[in-house]
């Protein structure tokens, strides 16, 4: 069975720095791209990042761009999303996401959510 | 950026009823239009890609069309289950993909 499941949230300091893992399961994983989104407290869902199947092609919000970065461990089936500089602004459930067959991402994780606050 | 403009921002309607939720892209997007539903505490959930294809297990009953840059979600036989946040995206100019800001169904 297809599956992502995020790590890593919890409550960041202003300022400080976040790391956030998405390991995949059940599909090709070194085969698809991925995509992170995210989503503030009682809000719709925003784009984040965009990472190409090697990581070497990857894209970013214009707003984000220069604090947040995207990586991948294709070994480790896993995709990672680091922030630097965080506001709080950044607090969200941020979600990681593929699309397998489908033109559109069908394959979600649940979510981990990031509170940024003193 | 495209904007995408979703409307009603609300709407509800009864059992077994016709519903038609809009969006409407700020400049030309193709069919790069995606629908998803969303239920409170959970994450997304894609019903409509390519402005009309559905995607895999999703019942007959949600329908997506295009006439221009003009997205319609149709959702026939509502049940109660279909109350949720209804979300369209575009993914044709990208980066950055968008999304339109919500409409919240209420099925009662």
């Amino acid at each position: 069975q297809e599956q992502l499941v995020e790590s890593g949230g919890g409550m960041v300091q202003p300022g400080g720095s976040f790391r956030l893992s998405c390991v995949g399961s059940g599909f090709h994983f070194s085969g698809n791209t991925f995509h992170w989104f995210r989503q503030p407290p009682g809000k719709g869902l925003e784009w984040v990042a965009f990472l190409w199947y090697d990581g070497t092609m990857n894209s970013y919000a214009d707003s984000l761009r220069g604090r947040f970065v995207v990586s991948r461990d294709n070994d480790k089936k896993t995709v990672f999303l680091e922030a630097s500089g965080v506001r709080p602004d950044d607090s969200a459930v941020y979600y990681c996401a593929t699309n397998i067959i489908t033109q559109a991402c069908n394959l979600w994780g649940p979510g981990t959510t990031i509170a940024v606050s003193s | 950026d495209t904007v995408m403009t979703q409307s009603p921002a609300t709407l509800s309607a009864s059992p077994g009823e016709r519903v038609t939720l809009s969006c409407r892209a700020s400049e030309s997007v193709g069919t790069g239009v995606a629908w998803y539903v969303q239920k409170f505490g959970q994450s997304p959930k894609l019903l409509i890609y390519g402005a009309s294809a559905r995607a895999p297990g999703v019942p007959a009953r949600f329908r997506g069309s295009v006439s221009g840059t003009d997205f319609t979600l149709t959702i026939t036989s509502l049940q109660s289950e279909d109350s949720a946040i209804y979300y369209c995206q575009q993914y044709n100019n990208w980066p950055p993909i968008t999304f339109g800001q919500g409409t919240r169904l209420d099925v009662k």
